[in-house]
């Protein structure tokens, strides 16, 4: 059974600093695309950036651009999201996901964490 | 960037309707599209990918149509369990880009 688990969340000031992981189970690691998905509260997803299954490519959303940062850990099973320079704007709940298809960024996303809260408030 | 447009934004029906829900890209990407139920509190589920393509264990009550820039996700008779927000997600190229959601309540 595939089991992504998200930690890191919290409370953190406006300007400061968070780094996300996400320990993954049950499926090769190594051989799947990863994503971040953020939501808002009472708002929709919006994603956010994905890696590939080597970490040789890397996409990001506008709104993250510069400031987060994703990578992986094929040794450990983990994903990351390094979040620097944090705004009101990125309080959200942050899933991490897992591509469907082994080798390729063309899948949709087919399982998913349950998601960590990250609140950004002085 | 693909932008992803969804209507309606909400949707009120009975159970035993049969419902709708259109996406439209900005540009074309193919059968590049998916399809995802949420309920309040809990992650998202992938229902339909490549645009028409059931995903294992998903009700064959749910169907995706569509390619290029036009897409539907039909619900042929709804049941309890499908009252949720869904969203259409494009994969064919990066950034990827959600739609803003359809809230399908009771009527």
């Amino acid at each position: 059974e595939v089991q992504l688990l998200e930690s890191g969340g919290g409370l953190v000031q406006p300007g400061g600093s968070l780094r996300l992981s996400c320990a993954a189970s049950g499926f090769t690691f190594s051989s799947y695309a990863l994503s971040w998905v953020r939501q808002a509260p009472g708002k929709g997803l919006e994603w956010v950036s994905i890696i590939s299954a080597s970490g040789g490519t890397i996409y990001y959303a506008d709104s993250v651009k510069g400031r987060l940062t994703i990578s992986r850990d094929n040794s450990k099973n983990t994903l990351y999201l390094q979040m620097n320079s944090l705004r009101a704007e990125d309080t959200a709940v942050y899933y991490c996901a897992k591509s469907m298809l082994a080798g390729t960024l063309r899948a949709c996303l087919d399982n998913w964490g349950q998601g960590t809260l990250v609140t950004v408030s002085s | 960037d693909i932008q992803m447009t969804q209507s309606p934004s909400t949707l009120s029906a009975s159970v035993g309707d049969r419902v709708t829900i259109t996406c439209r890209a900005s540009q074309s990407i193919s059968s590049w599209l998916a399809w995802y139920q949420q309920k309040p509190g809990k992650a998202p589920k992938v229902l339909i990918y490549k645009a028409s393509s059931l995903e294992s264990g998903v009700p064959s009550r749910f169907s995706g149509s569509g390619s290029g820039t036009e897409f539907t996700l039909t619900i042929s008779s709804l049941q309890p369990d499908d009252f949720a927000t869904y969203y259409c997600q494009q994969y064919n190229s990066y950034p990827g880009t959600f739609g803003q959601g359809t809230k399908v309540e009771i009527k």
